[in-house]
């Protein structure tokens, strides 16, 4: 079965432009968090998402919003970029049920690099 | 609110030494206790996982870790590293039921021939 999937893998663009980022879940897996991990750091919540329902989110500006699909797929969209938002987005789905562990299954990242 | 502090930043070792990773963390709430494992270049997969039970919970590639709620840590150990455990280690927590996980800044393990 096919892993947590992201679009683009690298991208580059310049301050002030927008980005779409994209992933698609596991396989029957029902919700969709967002993480930003800065270099030398670790991962940082943006978003939660569930039935296409935002479920929490991180501190990050209202530059940063995100939508899940019916297919549970879900973008990241970052308005306005500024050279701080230079990271590797991560998309991690998760199964949510009644007996929810909190595991996270991490896509690769998709590395975005502001000028 | 929940928060991680990863003890060493980075951790230099001989290959077949014994290591451990230590991890601290502060919550009000139950939680759930992870080390996830990141190689060069990719996203985070989980090495183990504390939901409840014994304290002692075994994970892949020979890790272990131990929960020790009085202490409110949650170190990760290895009694022999092999060149191939070169990564960045995360310890994160999630509070029970919660839909996110905090992580901490991360150990940088070097294994050395």
């Amino acid at each position: 079965d096919a892993g947590v999937t992201q679009s683009p893998t690298h991208l580059i663009k310049t301050r002030g432009q927008h980005v779409t980022l994209r992933c698609s879940p596991i396989s029957g897996h029902k919700s969709v968090s967002w993480y930003q991990q800065v270099l030398g750091q670790g991962p940082q919540f943006i978003f939660q998402y569930y039935e296409k329902e935002e479920r929490g989110r991180g501190n990050f500006p209202d530059r940063f919003s995100a939508r899940q699909f019916p297919n549970y797929s879900s973008e990241l969209n970052v308005n306005a970029l500024l050279l701080g938002d230079s990271a590797l987005y991560l998309c991690a789905s998760s199964l949510e049920t009644g007996a929810n562990t909190g595991e996270l299954f991490f896509g690769e990242g998709s590395r975005l690099t502001v000028l | 609110a929940q928060s991680v502090t990863q003890l060493d930043s980075q951790v230099p070792v001989f290959e077949e030494a014994p290591v451990e990773l230590r991890c601290n963390y502060s919550s009000s709430v139950s939680v759930y206790l992870f080390w996830y494992v990141q190689y060069p270049n990719q996203g985070l997969q989980l090495l183990l996982k504390y939901l409840s039970g014994s304290t002692l919970v075994k994970g892949i590639n020979g890790f272990e870790a131990e929960f020790n709620k009085s202490q409110t840590s949650f170190h990760l150990r290895k009694p022999s590293v092999h060149i191939s455990d070169t990564a960045e280690y995360f310890c994160a927590v999630s509070a029970v039921n919660a839909g996110k996980s905090t992580f901490g800044d991360g150990t940088t393990l070097t294994v050395k021939p």
